[in-house]
């Protein structure tokens, strides 16, 4: 059973604070890594795919790095927004077994204050 | 150009009964992916089916559960006597081809099946 685990659970912060998660993985038989934000009574959007050791992806004010080696991606959100407010979810695919199964961790839910 | 559409959006039974939970994918799409959502649990993987073919069915509890994606019409997820149990919000997710993690997944809004 592959474990994935997000930290911290759930974060409350105010609008214009930057904040980040992290996303705990298997560091062996890595293939991918996926990053989604999931708003509330909305589907999940994809934000990232990693795939590299060392990947750093960004989209606005939403970027992400991983590290294969020690099994771990970060996300940050720079001068957050009430909009942001969502629970992001990664999902981590392994090269064993073979298949498309994306694990997914239980996710990190944000909450922005005014 | 629409997203992956599942309906219904919410689907009542009675234990003992089957539930029938649909997926389009969106349109070009060929790969179809289903997970379900327990309460206070993460998405968990189910099923993975191309046109016509189970691909990956290791998420599937052994009884009662399958699932269809036909050459023609939406993929089919079908839970057989349900049971208190099997609540939960199943979602459906679609790839453009075999993507082998590399490109991202588009999920639809999810059924919440919900057994009295």
């Amino acid at each position: 059973i592959l474990n994935v685990e997000q930290s911290p659970q759930s974060l409350h912060v105010q609008e214009g604070d930057s904040t980040n998660f992290t996303c705990s993985f298997p560091s062996s038989n890595f293939y991918a890594l996926h990053w989604y934000r999931w708003e509330t009574a909305k589907s999940p959007e994809a934000l990232f795919v990693m795939t590299l050791n060392g990947d750093e992806k960004k989209k606005g004010r939403i970027s992400a790095t991983l590290n294969t080696k020690e099994g771990y991606s970060y996300l940050y959100i720079k001068g957050s927004q009430p909009e942001d407010s969502a629970t992001y979810l990664c999902a981590f695919m392994s090269a064993a077994g073979g298949g498309n199964k994306l694990t997914f961790g239980t996710g990190t839910q944000l909450k922005v204050e005014l | 150009n629409a997203g992956v559409m599942q309906n219904p959006r919410h689907l009542v039974r009675r234990r003992g009964q089957e539930a029938r939970l649909r997926c389009s994918p969106m349109k070009g799409h060929s790969h179809v992916y289903w997970y379900r959502q327990l309460p206070e649990e993460g998405l968990k993987f189910m099923v993975y089916l191309q046109k016509e073919n189970i691909i990956d069915e290791s998420g599937m509890p052994k009884e009662r559960f399958s699932a269809e994606f036909p050459k023609e019409g939406p993929s089919i997820l079908r839970i057989q006597q349900v049971v208190r149990g099997d609540s939960a919000a199943y979602f459906c997710a679609s790839s453009p081809r075999d993507s082998m993690g590399h490109e991202k997944l588009f999920f639809g809004s999810g059924t919440q099946l919900s057994v009295l």
